[in-house]
């Protein structure tokens, strides 16, 4: 079974700075899906990058972008320019290519918890 | 365009009640997933929808447990007899097949007494 570990349980960011969140996953497939989700205390969670396994070029979407090492089995978020209302949950999550039972569904980290200062 | 929903926003139960959880998929979305959301556990895959195709089922805890799609849209999640352990966030999200993106309700929040 696929396993997503999200090291930092809490972050913070002074506003205007960059920063980057952790995620490592565990897997013997060699195709899936990554995503990061946001969070905030509206408990809707909105996607905020995807990236596919098979594509070498890192997603990126505005402020966002992330450093997908394959090999390494590591999908970090890097949050540039950061503004107060990025300020919410971030989970890491994993989809799987493949068909069959239980396939369709994402595996989420534990999340990070992340504040901006002003 | 109009989002998932879901409802109630906030529900409280005394333990042994049943209870319903309603979403209301994006038009158009084929695929229907349950999670659920709780402190101790993280985010957990419950169910999963696609098209007239029998539901995935693997992931509900327990018989108490069971979900419908009725026309390939709206989905009802019932929790019988519940229990304590049940308080959680409960999300729904669509998706426009089971290999796009899952899009996400708000969720609802459920306080089993």
């Amino acid at each position: 079974a696929q396993t997503v570990t999200q090291s930092q349980p809490e972050m913070s960011v002074q506003e205007a700075e960059t920063v980057t969140l952790s995620c490592t996953y565990d897997t013997s497939e060699s195709d899936y899906y990554l995503f990061w989700y946001k969070q905030p205390p509206s408990r809707q969670m909105i996607l905020v990058i995807r990236q596919e396994a098979y594509k070498q070029q890192n997603a990126t979407e505005n402020r966002f972008s992330v450093n997908f090492q394959k090999a390494a089995k590591s999908f970090s978020l890097k949050i540039s320019d950061s503004q107060l209302g990025d300020a919410a949950m971030y989970f890491c999550a994993y989809r799987t290519l493949y068909s069959g039972a239980g396939s369709y569904q994402l595996t989420f980290g534990k999340g990070t918890k992340l504040s901006v200062i002003p | 365009g109009a989002g998932v929903s879901q409802s109630p926003s906030n529900k409280v139960t005394e333990k042994g009640k049943d209870v319903e959880l309603r979403c209301d998929p994006i038009s158009g979305h084929t695929a229907l997933y349950w999670y659920r959301q709780s402190l101790g556990q993280g985010l957990e895959f419950l169910i999963y929808f696609q098209g007239n195709s029998a539901p995935d089922k693997s992931g509900l805890p327990s018989d108490r447990f069971s979900a419908e799609r009725t026309g390939g849209s709206v989905s009802t999640l019932t929790i019988q007899r519940t229990q304590q352990e049940d308080s959680a966030v409960y999300l729904c999200a669509s998706s426009l097949d089971n290999r796009e993106t899952q899009y996400f309700g708000p969720g609802t929040r459920l306080l089993v007494l």
